[in-house]
């Protein structure tokens, strides 16, 4: 399984930007990155997913370089329910449909 | 859609006994999985299933029994339960590309005594 890293914790004001930066680094050939949220006693929840470049959605944008042994969540302009638990997944047709959660970012917004 | 579904939402058990976990969703879903996550722990996959009569182990899949009878339901055995199984459980389930989101569960908080 790819295996990821990230920061265990991040405090940030409501309203600024946060980045969060996962490194993986024996990330496949054919593996996608995809980022979940979790809030306290409930599931994950699928924030972004990309496999290269730039990717963004109503909620996220995601960063890729171009040698893919990182990425970078950002969230714009959080908000104190961005609360939560954010966990990078690396994996694809080669992890054999296992993916590996790792303990994620604790991400605390402060008023 | 109700999604996937988990009953029951909280269990305690005595350590020796059996219980059944059920999972269920009604998404048509080919692939479905179970993960166990412990105090600030993330989750770690117990055994999982790409289609009905389909099963494989996951990370840490002793002490745990899993069936695939239907595409909708995935139960999650403990045989004979340990203070060690003391966790929650989610079930999740995703369509059949991998490149598709995995949609999860509300969790069963389990507790072994």
């Amino acid at each position: 399984l790819a295996k990821t890293t990230q920061p265990i914790s991040m405090d940030s004001y409501e309203g600024q930007e946060v980045n969060i930066t996962c490194s993986h680094n024996n990330i496949a050939t054919n593996d996608y990155i995809t980022w979940y949220q979790q809030f306290p006693s409930q599931g994950p929840r699928f924030i972004i997913q990309g496999y290269k470049t730039k990717v963004t959605n109503e909620v996220a944008s995601l960063f890729i370089p171009a040698d893919r042994k990182s990425s970078t969540l950002s969230l714009p302009r959080v908000s104190l329910s961005d609360t939560a638990v954010y966990y990078c997944l690396v994996g694809g047709p080669n992890t054999g449909n296992q993916f590996y959660f790792g303990t994620g970012t604790s991400l605390t917004v402060i008023p | 859609n109700a999604g996937v579904t988990q009953t029951p939402k909280f269990q305690v058990l005595k350590t020796g006994q059996s219980m059944t976990l059920q999972c269920a969703q009604d998404m048509n879903h080919e692939y479905m999985s179970w993960y166990r996550q412990d105090p600030g722990m993330g989750l770690r996959l117990i055994h999982y299933s790409v289609g009905a009569g389909i099963t494989d182990q996951g990370e840490v899949p002793n002490g745990y029994n899993v069936s695939r009878s239907t595409t909708e339901d995935f139960p999650l055995r403990l045989l004979s339960a340990a203070p060690s199984q003391t966790s929650v459980y989610f079930c999740a389930s995703r369509p059949t590309r991998d490149t598709d989101t995995q949609y999860f569960g509300p969790g069963t908080r389990l507790t072994v005594l």
